[in-house]
């Protein structure tokens, strides 16, 4: 199958800063990837799409002046999450389908992040 | 609107048991439907896609149209099968609806 990195794996900042989460397709070309956040023991919730040479597309309710995404190549893209506060802290998650291909998706191992 | 359901937040069964995750689902088009399972300190990774029609690792699933199921099942359960279970629904431009899991345990 196709593999997804994410980089950090961990990450913890101070309140108010910004972060930078890196979402990479190692082996295959992704002009689409999603971001996704997962609570402690809770599902995965659908932050937003992000679109290889345009804007990202966000899911209802989620900030996107606080998180923003860049998708700069066919291989990465990118979740900032600006202004940083405790409330953010969780586990981000990408994933990337294979273009042309079904739904299933290819994930990310996740990046955790603590806000202090 | 896309919904899919997973009734049991929990499930625990004995070794060698049968097993079987509910998923239900709401779609007004045609369906796709994945299983996707999340071992302990592990990435999510796909289990079964509806279309392959497929047993992995034991396991599988009919979609029910009728009754708008996706259950999984898998006759003998192993400990090694206890993880976090998802179902999903593909939607438009590959977009995945997950339902909230269900957290198997298979105890010895």
């Amino acid at each position: 199958g196709a593999v997804v990195s994410q980089h950090p794996s961990w990450v913890i900042c101070k309140s108010g800063t910004s972060v930078k989460i890196e979402c990479r397709s190692l082996d295959f070309q992704a002009t689409t990837m999603f971001w996704y956040r997962q609570f402690p023991k809770q599902s995965l919730m659908l932050m937003a799409t992000s679109n290889e040479g345009s804007k990202a597309t966000y899911e209802q309710g989620v900030e996107k002046d606080k998180f923003l995404i860049n998708h700069a190549s066919l291989t990465l893209s990118t979740l900032t999450v600006t202004s940083a506060h405790p409330e953010d802290s969780s586990f981000y998650i990408c994933s990337g389908p294979l273009a042309g291909g079904p739904s299933e998706q290819y994930f990310g191992p996740g990046t955790r992040l603590t806000v202090t | 609107a896309q919904r899919v359901t997973q009734p049991e937040k929990l499930l625990s069964v004995f070794k060698g048991a049968p097993v079987e995750l509910k998923c239900n689902y709401s779609y007004s088009g045609s369906p796709e439907l994945f299983w996707y399972v999340q071992y302990s300190r592990q990435r999510l990774q796909l289990l079964l896609r509806h279309i392959s029609r497929e047993s992995i690792k034991g396991f599988t699933a009919d979609l029910n149209k009728g009754e708008t199921s996706f259950h999984l099942k898998k006759p003998f359960a192993q400990e090694e099968d206890s993880a976090m279970y998802y179902c999903a629904l593909g939607g438009s431009n590959y977009k995945l609806t997950f339902g909230k899991g269900t957290l198997l345990t298979v105890n010895p």
